[in-house]
């Protein structure tokens, strides 16, 4: 059954303070991995797609990466705006066309 | 407007009556999914559509789940006999390529609760 754990549930930060989060998962056939960020009362916001092992993309302070069995959101110098839940989904090589999400990780950006 | 829209945003029912969510999407957008988020969980993915057709319904969780596209833009879901488990964060999000990029538009949700 496909599968996706994020870790930790909730972390702590000081501003400035860099950590990552990570996103493992069990699927048969990857067809893509993702990373969304929500806000208290908001839908999930779309942030980075990656396809295969090696593959790291950039946007701001974050960046994602991809191995065969887990993939990490590394935040650099994370601001208090940069609190939120950031989730992670796959896409299995089925034919379905749905997402399987975590369960996110918490994340507060102390000032 | 520029984002998907998601009718009512909160809605209160007793247990055993009949709800209705409704979600706009992008103009534009071809496919459009249903997902349902509980307390303190990730999205659960319930139906999508490409165009006015379920392509896929394997989320829904039982036959008192529904959900339409008459004329693929605007899409109910449809939930008779609502019973307590019922009560979650109801998402909507569209997309113009299918799923290949994995970007979905989100909207702020319908929360329905029920009593």
């Amino acid at each position: 059954e496909d599968q996706v754990t994020q870790s930790p549930e909730a972390l702590r930060l000081q501003e400035g303070e860099s950590s990552s989060l990570n996103c493992s998962y069990t699927v048969s056939g990857l067809r893509g991995l993702f990373w969304y960020r929500q806000d208290p009362g908001k839908g999930p916001e779309f942030l980075f797609t990656l396809y295969s092992a090696g593959e790291e993309k950039e946007k701001e302070r974050l960046k994602a990466t991809l191995t065969k069995k887990e993939s990490f959101l590394h935040i650099t110098a994370p601001k208090p705006e940069d609190s939120a839940t950031y989730l992670c989904a796959v896409r299995d090589g089925g034919a379905t066309n749905k997402l399987i999400f975590g369960t996110g990780t918490l994340l507060a950006v102390q000032p | 407007g520029a984002g998907v829209s998601q009718t009512p945003s909160n809605k209160v029912t007793e247990k055993g009556k009949y709800v209705e969510l409704r979600c706009d999407p992008i103009s534009g957008h071809t496919a459009l999914y249903w997902y349902r988020q509980s307390l303190g969980q990730g999205p659960e993915f319930l139906i999508y559509f490409q165009g006015t057709g379920a392509a896929d319904d394997s989320g829904l969780p039982n036959d008192r789940f529904f959900a339409v596209r008459p004329e693929g833009s605007v899409s109910t879901l449809k939930i008779q006999r609502t019973e307590r488990g019922d009560s979650a964060v109801y998402l909507c999000a569209s997309s113009s390529g299918g799923v290949n990029t994995g970007e979905l538009f989100f909207g702020e949700g319908s929360r329905l609760t029920v009593l």
